[in-house]
């Protein structure tokens, strides 16, 4: 069984651009989540989904957006970078909440 | 969510048991303990978790004491491949994967 893919594994963009990360979760599961790993930081929750509709999301600007497709893929847009955006961007799925949780191997995304 | 507190770093001799502690003393009754790890630029994995009991699964064992102010995750063969960040968590919800909120954990080195 497959298990979460992240795309593109390492993503450098400038200062201002636009970002797009991608996720396909497990087969059958509904729910994706967003957690960003700065560099020698835990990992901070940044958006839910499930079932296509953004169930919550963290502390994190408006810049940092996405969405969810109709087979439970994910994308994670980071408009307007910054210098502080670069980090390892983690996509987890699980069948639904309160459930084990399956973590991807991350978009490495550095912004110069 | 409770806070947790953990060694920064441990050494352990491969072959032999490690044991790595945890202390959350405001835990909450209905919260439970996590244990994720993440091995060097990879997505965090889960290992196990409890509520009141001991558990026991492939990866490891995890002991919570009596009061469940402290745990302690047991890798009974540690091997070189185990070599990884230790994050304890606790979490309402039954650990609701976008209510885990992880700290910086406890750097686990297994030495040959």
């Amino acid at each position: 069984e497959a298990g979460v893919t992240q795309s593109p594994t390492h993503l450098i963009k400038t200062r201002g651009q636009q970002a797009t990360l991608r996720c396909s979760p497990i087969s059958g599961h509904t729910s994706v989540y967003w957690y960003q790993q700065a560099l020698g930081l835990g990992l901070q929750f940044l958006l839910w989904y499930d079932e296509g509709e953004e169930r919550n999301r963290g502390n994190f600007p408006p810049r940092f957006s996405g969405r969810q497709f109709p087979n439970y893929s994910s994308e994670l847009n980071v408009n307007a970078l910054e210098l502080e955006d670069s980090a390892l961007y983690l996509c987890a799925s699980s069948l639904v909440e309160n459930t084990e949780a399956f973590f991807g191997q991350g978009t490495r995304l550095t912004v110069v | 969510d409770a806070k947790t507190t953990q060694p920064p770093s441990m050494d352990c001799a491969e072959g032999r048991a490690a044991n790595l502690p945890c202390n959350h003393s405001t835990i909450s009754g209905n919260e439970y303990v996590y244990w994720y790890r993440q091995i060097h630029s990879q997505g965090p994995q889960y290992i196990i978790h409890g509520l009141k009991n001991n558990e026991t699964n492939e990866m490891a064992s995890l002991i919570i004491t009596e009061d469940r102010k402290s745990s302690t995750l047991i890798l009974p063969h540690a091997t070189l491949r185990d070599t990884a960040v230790y994050y304890c968590i606790v979490s309402h919800n039954g650990g609701a994967t976008n209510k885990l909120i992880f700290g910086t954990g406890t750097l686990l080195a297994v030495q040959p």
